[in-house]
């Protein structure tokens, strides 16, 4: 089954301690992206990569990390978190870069204490 | 400016009435459009694409008027599962996505 796979779906932390979200997909895309979703603001884009070793930043990268070492993974890195970066996140990807359909994970819900 | 700007709703319909959504955007280098649908805690799905001349997929309808800068999603005869909030995406360039806050839809009985 093609699908995009986030873990944890749920996390409880506290600030500074280091987490990251993984992300799988199993449809070979070479497009992925994260994106975080607050009430009022919609998606927001955070980094998104075009292909293995090929990152950039998105429209709300600060606090994040990611990395690209296989077409199939794109983690998301939080190196401290803090309380505004409590959200809803999502991985996405897609067969050609940002121009057609994107294939969405389930979230996965964060919260910072 | 919000790039992308929806009306939030709700909009709270019965059972077989007509609706219709609106969506601006500011960035007249806009070049790929998409209504999606998000239902309750759950991920984005895309609905349709949008073309210039316009397409229909079954009950649903997509414009684009690139001239005053919206694109529109009306909803014929609704449907209880029709519930959800939709989401207007706008491609900027080949990287950036932007997403509208969404407007929420609730068909009743």
């Amino acid at each position: 089954e093609a699908q995009v796979t986030q873990n944890p779906r749920y996390l409880i932390t506290v600030t500074g301690k280091k987490l990251t979200v993984t992300c799988s997909q199993n449809m070979n895309h070479e497009y992925m992206s994260w994106y975080r979703q607050d009430p009022g603001l919609g998606l927001r884009q955070i980094y998104y990569s075009m292909n293995v070793e090929v990152t950039d930043k998105g429209d709300v990268p600060e606090g994040y990390k990611v990395s690209r070492k296989e077409k199939r993974n794109f983690p998301l890195i939080l190196e401290s978190p803090s309380p505004n970066q409590t959200s809803l996140y999502f991985c996405a990807s897609g067969p050609t870069g940002g121009t057609g359909e994107l294939f969405f994970g389930e979230g996965s819900r964060l919260t910072v204490l | 400016r919000k790039e992308v700007e929806q009306d939030p709703g709700p909009f709270n319909v019965p059972e077989g009435a007509t609706v219709a959504f609106n969506c601006t955007y500011s960035n007249s280098a806009s070049q790929s459009f998409f209504w999606y649908r998000q239902d309750c805690r759950k991920e984005p799905k895309l609905l349709m694409s949008v073309y210039s001349s316009g397409n229909e997929d079954g009950r649903f309808t997509a414009q684009l008027n690139r001239a005053s800068q919206y694109i529109s999603l009306l909803i014929r005869d609704s449907k209880l599962s029709d519930s959800a909030t939709y989401l207007c995406v706008v491609n900027i360039n080949n990287n950036d996505m932007r997403f509208g806050a969404g407007t929420r839809l609730t068909v009743k009985p």
